[in-house]
């Protein structure tokens, strides 16, 4: 069963305009939702979080939009630059019995073109 | 990065041969994860550990031990590697005190033959 699911494998964005990414989850016990970015041979690095109880998270260029009702997020780039290209992951965080776990969607590919 | 480091970063065996993969921080970080990387199912979390001596299984951990004897060091072993084990391993810390998010390592590329 996959708990958080990013339905698109692939988006490609011009240079300058709005990337949406999305993220679907069926687990209602996340208490955060996170995303991350990932280049080629690297590991992921965190982008933006946003809390289970807020519905709107914003970090320069990039806000997170969260519909609790739905189990919908979102994730948008504003404006897009050919450097956000890359692997995005959606992560759903869970605290439970203090472990901190987290489960991550398949991720998107994000090509900004210039 | 929050200073983790991971050894080795590129690795080919044989089926059937012990493996250990090591994960280095030196941020003092309680917490620490080891996932694994396949086309077609992102990041799954293999096991982690909640202090020294303190570990528990992940999503995917059948064939796969760890062991953390310090703080800094968070090993994973793959008892006798299999094919099916052909990954790219990612090792993870997050701090108790800080924010949800956890630091990766630049990951290991694994190839069992």
């Amino acid at each position: 069963d996959q708990q958080v699911k990013q339905n698109s494998p692939s988006l490609s964005v011009q240079e300058g305009r709005i990337s949406i990414l999305n993220c679907d989850y069926t687990n209602s016990m996340f208490d955060y939702f996170l995303w991350y970015k990932k280049y080629p041979a690297e590991g992921p690095t965190f982008l933006i979080s946003i809390s289970s109880i807020k519905d709107k998270n914003e970090d320069g260029r990039f806000t997170v939009f969260l519909n609790k009702s739905a189990k919908h997020l979102s994730l948008h780039i504003v404006p897009s630059q050919p450097g956000d290209s890359a692997v995005y992951f959606c992560a759903g965080l869970y605290s439970g019995a203090g472990s901190y776990q987290l489960t991550f969607g398949k991720g998107t590919k994000l090509s900004v073109i210039p | 990065d929050a200073g983790i480091t991971q050894s080795p970063r590129h690795k080919v065996t044989e089926t059937g041969t012990p493996v250990t993969l090591r994960c280095h921080q030196t941020e003092n970080h309680r917490y620490m994860y080891w996932y694994r990387q396949d086309p077609g199912h992102g990041l799954r979390l293999i096991h982690y550990s909640y202090g020294v001596k303190d570990t528990d299984k992940g999503e995917v951990s059948d064939g796969y031990s760890v062991s953390r004897s310090k703080t800094e060091d968070f090993l994973l072993t793959l008892e006798s590697a299999t094919s099916s084990q052909t990954s790219v391993y990612f090792c993870a810390a997050r701090a108790f005190e800080a924010g949800n998010e956890q630091f990766f390592g630049p990951g290991t590329r694994l190839t069992v033959l």
